[in-house]
């Protein structure tokens, strides 16, 4: 079975700084990996999508790559916002239609 | 505006009780997806749809119960024989067929949860 691991589990850091959410899943069998955003009490938003063809996917301030021979993923935020606080959670994918394996999520704190 | 609609927001279940959690999308969208989300433990998935009148079972599907009547409809029960069915439930869709042959690579979209607590 999929194993979904994100580390750290909770991260502060002052507004404007750069930082790093790392992922990790055992099983590299994936077709595809997203990137999500939660707030407290609310759902999942979309943030990005990597095919397991591609190596990475940028949006804005967001950039997340994917490593998956070695079952990894990273989702790099630049120049921080208050804003951006919340909880940041990775899924990875087997097949189309099936489910999403997710992690436990990073909870981030951007302060001003 | 298209999107994923989950009601009730807050719901109560007494002992004994069955309950009905509403997703209802307009987004075309030909899967659908019910989560449950405990503190501190990722997404787990109940059940899934991806074609009208069928479903499957996810890791979590025990004391529970689906349908798929139509496209846009997800209903999830949470019956008596869940026994601990404090959470937070999530409901997903997914569009699975797309012209620019990006086969089930399309984001997957979420409602606004329910949280289900126990009277």
């Amino acid at each position: 079975k999929q194993e979904v691991t994100q580390i750290p589990a909770a991260l502060s850091v002052p507004e404007g700084e750069n930082l790093v959410l790392n992922c990790s899943f055992t099983d590299s069998a994936i077709y595809n990996l997203q990137w999500f955003r939660q707030d407290p009490g609310k759902g999942l938003t979309s943030l990005l999508l990597i095919q397991s063809s591609q190596r990475e996917q940028t949006s804005g301030r967001l950039n997340a790559s994917l490593d998956k021979s070695s079952g990894r993923s990273t989702l790099y935020i630049a120049a921080s916002q208050p804003g951006d606080s919340a909880t940041y959670l990775c899924a990875v994918k087997k097949a189309p239609g099936n489910q999403f394996y997710f992690g436990t999520g990073t909870s981030l704190t951007v302060i001003p | 505006d298209g999107g994923i609609t989950q009601s009730p927001k807050y719901l109560f279940r007494k002992e004994g009780q069955n309950v009905t959690l509403s997703c209802e999308q307009n987004l075309n969208h030909d899967a659908m997806y019910w989560y449950r989300q405990d503190p501190g433990q990722g997404l787990r998935l109940i059940y899934y749809s991806q074609i009208v009148n069928d479903f499957q079972k996810g890791d979590i599907a025990e004391g529970y119960s689906v349908s798929r009547e139509k496209k846009e409809s997800f209903p999830l029960t949470v019956t008596s024989a869940q026994k601990n069915p404090t959470a937070f439930y999530l409901c997903a869709s997914e569009h699975l067929v797309s012209g620019t042959g990006l086969w089930g690579n399309q984001p997957q979209h979420f409602g606004d949860g329910t949280r289900l607590s126990i009277l």
